[in-house]
């Protein structure tokens, strides 16, 4: 089954770019998404991308597919303190497939 | 539009006492989920319905897990009897007919004394 990796933890300074990067096992995931949890709240879909495509933009959000190397990446431009939370990479094989999350990064923003 | 909405938001029981939690999921979507996640991790998936029917269980501990979706809307997970690993947030979420995109409600986070 899918396996999603992601490095735990991230800090970076408030106006920088984050990259926080997730590997996937599964070379079937059809979709590849990015969820954003705030403490004590539910997961927020942040966006997602087709396998067929390599790379989405969405006004400050990044997304890279790497499908050879099963890497997903999501770029914040000009990071602010309201991003820091908790963001989730998660895989899905096809429409009738399950959601697959990683353990999260937790990001820091520091003024 | 109103989003996925689950109740209650927090739960304290004590250990061997039954406990239900309540979904309901944006209008005219299909699928229904309902999802485990322990402190630190990140959900893990106990059971997903289309419509009322439960297409994948395979997760669900169910010796002491049920969960019931009788009209194809809303939905309840049931823990009878609880224990103390069983203290998590239970994360419900639905999608549309395309099944592309899932969204979660609040979800309730569950201690067990």
């Amino acid at each position: 089954g899918e396996d999603v990796e992601q490095s735990l933890f991230l800090s970076v300074r408030e106006g920088d770019s984050s990259v926080i990067n997730c590997t996937y096992t599964d070379s079937s995931s059809t979709y590849l998404y990015w969820y954003k949890q705030e403490p004590g709240a539910g997961l927020q879909l942040l966006t997602y991308i087709f396998s067929n495509m390599d790379m989405k933009q969405d006004q400050r959000l990044t997304v890279l597919l790497n499908k050879k190397d099963k890497h997903l990446s999501l770029r914040i431009a000009d990071t602010q303190s309201g991003d820091s939370a908790i963001y989730f990479c998660a895989g899905r094989g096809g429409s009738q497939g399950n959601l697959i999350f990683g353990k999260g990064t937790k990001l820091s923003v520091k003024p | 539009e109103a989003g996925v909405v689950q109740s209650p938001r927090y739960k304290i029981i004590e250990k061997k006492q039954p406990v239900a939690f309540w979904c309901n999921p944006i209008s005219g979507h299909n699928t229904l989920y309902w999802y485990l996640q322990n402190l630190g991790q990140g959900p893990e998936l106990l059971i997903r319905y289309e419509n009322e029917e439960a297409v994948d269980d395979s997760q669900l501990p169910k010796d002491r897990f049920s969960a019931e979706r009788l009209k194809g809307v809303d939905s309840t997970l049931k823990i009878q009897p609880a224990e103390l690993g069983d203290s998590a947030v239970y994360l419900c979420a639905s999608s549309g007919s395309l099944n592309t995109e899932a969204f979660f409600g609040q979800g309730t986070r569950l201690t067990v004394v």
